[in-house]
């Protein structure tokens, strides 16, 4: 069975601070996708960041960056210079690499982020 | 379109009433999925479409619970006799590829389902 683990259920910051959110995962495969997706107040789900097991380099993407940590199954998500249109819910995916189930995501429950102006 | 599109974006059934909820994925994308998320909680997987062909349905809560994609693009989300723990948002995504790869799944707006 796989699991993910949000435990924080909401942050909120001052703009301009840096935030970082957790995300603690469980499955039995030694290969696999993790996902971060953004979801606004508009409701969709919008994708941030794909990486694969096999690959724990770190990864940044303008303010956004990813720590991938497999020896404590960790993937946290960190936002530098926070910004009001950061305001979200951010959930935390986890997908089988291949076999049965594979295009299935499963996600946390989320953390509900409120940069303050 | 340019993005997975669904509708209604709202909905609100009275309880026992059928519903039916619409997908329009990206097109030439080959996945489909449908997830509910309860309010507070993360999506989680109702039943999953390659082409037209429903390979997955294991997460449908009930047999009131239906989904379709006759040609392979738009798919229908049909909940019959709605109760009240059928409230929540009924999101649809699509991808480019089968089961797998890696690629990911682009998410609608989805609907809000509120059975009174």
């Amino acid at each position: 069975a796989q699991k993910v683990t949000q435990a924080q259920t909401e942050i909120s910051v001052v703009e301009k601070e840096d935030v970082t959110l957790d995300c603690v995962y469980e499955t039995r495969d030694t290969t696999y996708y993790l996902f971060w997706y953004k979801q606004p107040p508009s409701g969709e789900l919008v994708f941030l960041i794909r990486r694969n097991s096999f690959d724990e380099q770190n990864e940044i993407s303008g303010r956004y960056s990813w720590n991938f940590q497999k020896s404590t199954s960790s993937f946290n998500f960190t936002i530098t210079a926070s910004q009001v249109v950061d305001s979200a819910v951010y959930f935390c995916a986890l997908r089988r690499y291949s076999g049965a189930g594979s295009y299935q995501l499963t996600f946390g429950k989320g953390t509900k982020l409120s940069v303050i102006p | 379109g340019a993005g997975v599109s669904q509708s209604p974006r709202y909905k609100v059934a009275k309880r026992g009433q059928d519903v039916a909820l619409r997908c329009d994925p990206i097109s030439g994308h080959v996945s489909l999925f449908w997830y509910q998320q309860a309010l507070g909680q993360g999506p989680e997987f109702l039943t999953y479409f390659q082409n037209e062909a429903q390979l997955d349905k294991s997460g449908l809560p009930s047999d009131r619970f239906f989904a379709e994609r006759p040609e392979g693009s738009v798919s229908t989300l049909k909940i019959q006799r709605t109760q009240q723990e059928d409230s929540a948002v009924y999101l649809c995504a699509s991808s480019l590829t089968p089961t797998g790869g890696g690629t990911e799944a682009f998410f609608g707006q989805g609907t809000r389902l509120t059975v009174v």
